[in-house]
């Protein structure tokens, strides 16, 4: 499993768009990069996965360049309620059937 | 939408004691998980199933732990014997075929051992 390193964590605004970075140099060629979303007290959320360039759903943005050993989660104009932590995974698509959560980033959305 | 639960939502126990976590998947999905996360750590993972058997397990998923699909809805998480350092957050998941990254947590059983 690839190794991934994000920040611990961030503060925001209400309003304001966040971008978390995450970086996993030794990325495999098979793995998709996965963002999952965990509020306090509850399961893990799955919020978007992608292999390389940019993806888009309902809740965030997945930017991934050309290396592939970065990738940027873009959330749009956060409230108070994206207050969660943010956890970046390389997982093969069809490799282990484990989740390997790091630390995570826990983001704060500030009034 | 279709969601995963979990009962009891806290369970609160004597050291030593047995304890059977449950947990009802979404319906159609066919690969399931159990998760545990100590206050203030990560979430780690300690079991897969698939196809009525354990596919993966992690060091943590010793003698004391077992898992069991008893009928076509419900899967359990058995501790035979608790210990203090048992107690945390414990979280089934399940996935269905096509996606296999994109795992549907339930909210979750505090487990407790006094």
């Amino acid at each position: 499993l690839a190794k991934t390193t994000q920040p611990i964590s961030m503060d925001s605004y209400e309003g304001q768009e966040v971008n978390i970075t995450c970086s996993h140099n030794n990325i495999a060629t098979n793995d998709y990069i996965t963002w999952y979303q965990q509020f306090p007290s509850q399961g893990p959320r799955f919020i978007i996965q992608g292999y390389k360039t940019k993806v888009t759903n309902e809740v965030a943005s997945l930017f991934i360049p050309a290396d592939r050993k970065s990738s940027t989660l873009s959330l749009p104009r956060v409230s108070l309620s994206d207050t969660a932590v943010y956890y970046c995974l390389a997982l093969g698509e069809a490799g282990s059937y484990q989740l390997t959560f790091g630390k995570g980033t826990k983001l704060s959305v500030i009034p | 939408e279709p969601e995963v639960t979990q009962t009891p939502s806290h369970q609160v126990t004597q050291m030593g004691q047995e304890v059977i976590l449950r947990c009802v998947p979404i319906s159609n999905h066919l690969y399931f998980y159990w998760y545990r996360q100590i206050l203030g750590q990560k979430v780690e993972f300690l079991v897969s199933f698939y196809n009525n058997e354990i596919s993966e397990k992690s060091e943590i998923f010793d003698d004391q732990f077992s898992v069991e699909r008893p009928d076509g809805s419900n899967f359990t998480l058995k501790i035979r014997s608790t210990k203090l350092e048992d107690s945390a957050m414990y979280f089934c998941a399940s996935r269905d075929s096509s996606s296999y990254n994109e795992q549907f947590f339930g909210p979750g059983t505090r487990l407790t051992v006094l």
